[in-house]
C-alpha cells in the first residue's frame, strides 16, 4: 500500500518566517509534486520532481523553492511566508511509467501565516 | 479559457438518486482522464481513469469519455451518504509531461 506522508497536518508561522514542509513516499515513485489547494481554485502545481535534485517549475511557483535531495523525500521551502501563502498544501507521487496518471497523495499540511 | 472546467457545485442528492458529474476541456493533446475523491480532511485518490475516448464501469460509477466534444462525465448510481465528498476531474497529454491538470473540484453531499 503506497503511502505519502507529510511532516505536520496543522502549521502555524508568522510572515517573514522560513518555512519548511517535508513529504515521503515510500513506493520508490520517481515524480513527486507540490500542490496547494484553495476553495474556488482548485489543486494548483506549485513544483514538481521527476528525479533526485531535479526540479521544474509548475503554475504557481512565486515565492516557494523546493529540494529533492533523496528519492523518497520531496521538500517545499517558503523562503518568507506570507499571509498569502495561507493555504492547503499537498504532496502527491507517481510512477514515471505505466500507471503514472495515478498520483497518491499525502493528506495535506493547513498552513496557517499570521 | 481555462484547460480543464468543470461544473460549479455544491451538489446535494438524496440517497439512491443518480449523480451526474461534469468537465470540459480546450486542450486536445489530453488522452488520459481521470476522477478522483477527495474525503474531508483526506488528499485526493483515483477513482477511475479513461484513456482516449469511450466509457468505463466500475460497480456504481460509470465514466465517459466524449473527445469530439471535449467533455467528460463520471455517473454514481444509487447514490449512498458514504459518496459524500469532492470529486475532481483530471486529465494528462499521453507522451508528454506526466503532469495532470485538475478540474476545481464539486462537493457532493448525500442525504440518507
Amino acid at each position: 500500500d503506497v503511502k505519502v506522508t507529510q511532516s505536520s497536518r496543522y502549521l502555524v508561522k508568522r510572515t517573514g518566517e522560513k518555512v519548511f514542509l517535508e513529504c515521503v513516499q515510500d513506493m520508490d515513485h520517481e515524480n513527486m509534486f507540490w500542490y496547494r489547494q484553495d476553495p474556488g481554485l482548485g489543486l494548483r502545481l506549485i513544483y514538481f520532481s521527476y528525479d533526485v535534485k531535479m526540479k521544474e517549475k509548475g503554475d504557481i511557483p512565486e515565492g516557494y523553492s523546493v529540494s529533492r535531495e533523496k528519492k523518497e523525500r520531496f521538500s517545499l521551502i517558503l523562503e518568507s511566508a506570507s499571509t498569502n501563502q495561507t493555504s492547503m498544501y499537498l504532496c502527491a507521487s507517481s510512477r514515471s511509467s505505466g500507471r503514472f496518471y495515478e498520483q497518491y497523495f499525502g493528506p495535506g499540511t493547513r498552513l496557517t501565516v499570521t | 479559457q481555462k484547460e480543464v472546467e468543470q461544473d460549479p457545485g455544491p451538489l446535494s442528492v438524496p440517497e439512491g438518486a443518480i449523480v451526474s458529474l461534469n468537465c470540459t476541456y480546450s486542450n486536445s493533446a489530453f488522452q488520459y482522464f481521470m476522477w478522483y475523491r477527495q474525503y474531508s480532511r483526506k488528499g485526493p485518490e483515483l477513482l477511475m481513469y479513461t484513456y482516449s475516448s469511450g466509457n468505463k464501469e466500475d460497480g456504481r460509477f460509470t465514466a465517459q469519455v466524449d473527445k469530439s466534444s471535449k467533455y467528460i462525465s463520471l455517473f454514481i448510481r444509487d447514490s449512498q451518504p458514504s459518496d459524500s465528498a469532492t470529486y475532481l476531474c483530471a486529465m494528462s497529454a499521453a507522451g508528454g509531461s506526466e503532469k495532470l491538470v485538475f478540474g476545481k473540484g464539486m462537493k457532493l453531499t448525500v442525504n440518507p
